[in-house]
């Protein structure tokens, strides 16, 4: 079955600087692939997410972009602010899977 | 609009007693079910989905059981809960007829066991 790799498992920046996670999959068949933003002790929040047939998506401060050569995504965080502060999850799923897939998760710190 | 239901927000059982947790969606119809646990400081492992009232597929060996009694509601249960069993559960809920699988996750259930 599938499996993701996250990395780091933490992150610390300063404000204002930028901020890369990175994922691989294994499954080559894996077709979508959101990220997850879950701020202490609430539920997880999709943030944004690619699918298979583009290779970067951009909203706002958010961008996500795909590899399927090498089999990996990764998210970048521009001018990091307090509030992004939180662990973030990357997820892998196929067509017809009927679920998804998590990393592992990465801590990631704003310094002010 | 949809939106999901879970509770208890906070659990503390002793060893050796049985949970149930439950989790109900409202606003969809035939939606898949999911159970997640959360371990301190870990990632979210997908322990059982539902794609409709009376199927399971279990991701992983445990000591819990997951039923689909009706379409919208999904419980969570254990005989005999263990200390490894402490962690935070999230159910969660994605649309059928997508071919691809967006999650939308309840708020969470944070059971300790003493």
């Amino acid at each position: 079955g599938e499996n993701v790799e996250q990395h780091p498992s933490t992150l610390s920046v300063q404000e204002g600087d930028s901020a890369v996670i990175k994922c691989t999959y294994s499954d080559s068949a894996s077709n979508y692939f959101p990220w997850y933003k879950q701020e202490l002790g609430k539920r997880p929040q999709l943030i944004i997410d690619i699918r298979s047939n583009v290779g970067e998506k951009k909203d706002q401060r958010i961008a996500v972009t795909l590899n399927k050569t090498a089999k990996h995504f990764s998210l970048h965080i521009t001018e990091t602010q307090p509030e992004d502060s939180a662990v973030y999850f990357c997820a892998a799923s196929k067509e017809g899977a009927q679920k998804l897939v998590f990393g592992q998760g990465t801590r990631l710190t704003i310094n002010p | 609009s949809q939106t999901i239901h879970q509770w208890p927000a906070t659990l503390v059982q002793p060893v050796g007693s049985p949970l149930s947790l439950e989790c109900t969606v409202e606003g969809t119809s035939n939606p898949n079910l999911y159970w997640y646990r959360q371990a301190a400081g870990r990632g979210l492992q997908l322990l059982f989905y539902s794609v409709g009232i009376g199927q399971i597929s279990s991701e992983v060996p445990q000591n819990l059981s997951a039923s689909r009694p009706q379409d919208r509601q999904f419980i969570l249960s254990s005989k005999k809960l263990l200390l490894s069993d402490s962690g935070f559960y999230l159910c969660a809920w994605s649309a059928p007829d997508r071919s691809y699988t967006e999650a939308f996750f309840g708020q969470g259930t944070r059971l300790t066991v003493v």
